[in-house]
């Protein structure tokens, strides 16, 4: 079975550049998972999607964090315009369900803003 | 006070040798409770849950829950040098909506 597939892996931009990071969640699973993980920190939740209704968003900076996750399936994060504290480890995440959420999670997305 | 703490460590152990590690939280109505390891450079693997009180073993690894004393801890017996990892705790909580917190991790270091 394959894992939770993000791409890309590294990214480096310009401040006040958009940047997007893209995640294809384990097969069956419905509820996805974006966190953002600072060194030395454990993750931190930005939004929870239960198939494509984003159900939690409440840590999202929506002035400059957007996400879609069309058709319930694979999950879109952009930021638009990228600021320095911006710069960590992106972790998209799927579990089957809410109750057990043993959730599992693809390698990340480091993201450096210069 | 933070919803999920652990000690930063780092916490050094010989190989072989018994490793403990613990996580307390702070809200009672949290139901379920996992430990992942992450290697340095990599992302979060789950390596144990547990959602009742008491003891779960797995291998190597064995996890104990106590919702009265709002603790749960991961015990590594034989330590290896490939244990060592930032292990962190994350538990479900349910009160004023479902939410899965993240503590910081516990660094652990196995000495060959």
């Amino acid at each position: 079975e394959a894992g939770v597939v993000q791409s890309p892996r590294y990214k480096i931009i310009e401040k006040k550049q958009p940047v997007a990071f893209w995640c294809n969640p384990i097969s069956g699973h419905n509820t996805l998972y974006w966190y953002l993980q600072n060194l030395g920190q454990g993750p931190e939740l930005l939004i929870r999607y239960e198939n494509e209704e984003a159900v939690d968003d409440s840590q999202l900076p929506k002035d400059r964090f957007s996400a879609e996750r069309l058709k319930g399936v694979d999950s879109t994060l952009k930021i638009q315009p990228a600021e320095l504290g911006d710069s960590a480890v992106y972790l998209c995440a799927s579990s089957t369900d809410r109750d057990r959420n043993e959730q599992f999670f693809g390698p990340g997305t480091r993201l450096t803003v210069l | 006070q933070k919803e999920v703490e652990q000690n930063s460590g780092p916490l050094s152990v010989p190989e072989g040798a018994i490793a403990s590690l613990n996580c307390t939280y702070s809200d009672r109505g949290s139901q379920s409770f996992f430990w992942y390891r992450q290697y340095s450079g990599k992302s979060p693997e789950l390596i144990m849950s547990i959602y009742s009180n008491g003891d779960k073993e797995d291998g190597r690894f064995t996890a104990q829950l106590n919702k009265a004393s709002q603790y749960v801890s991961l015990l590594i017996r034989d330590s290896q040098p490939s244990d060592s990892a930032t292990y962190l705790c994350a538990v479900n909580s349910y009160t004023g909506g479902f939410k899965t917190i993240f503590g910081a991790g516990t660094r652990l270091f196995v000495k060959a």
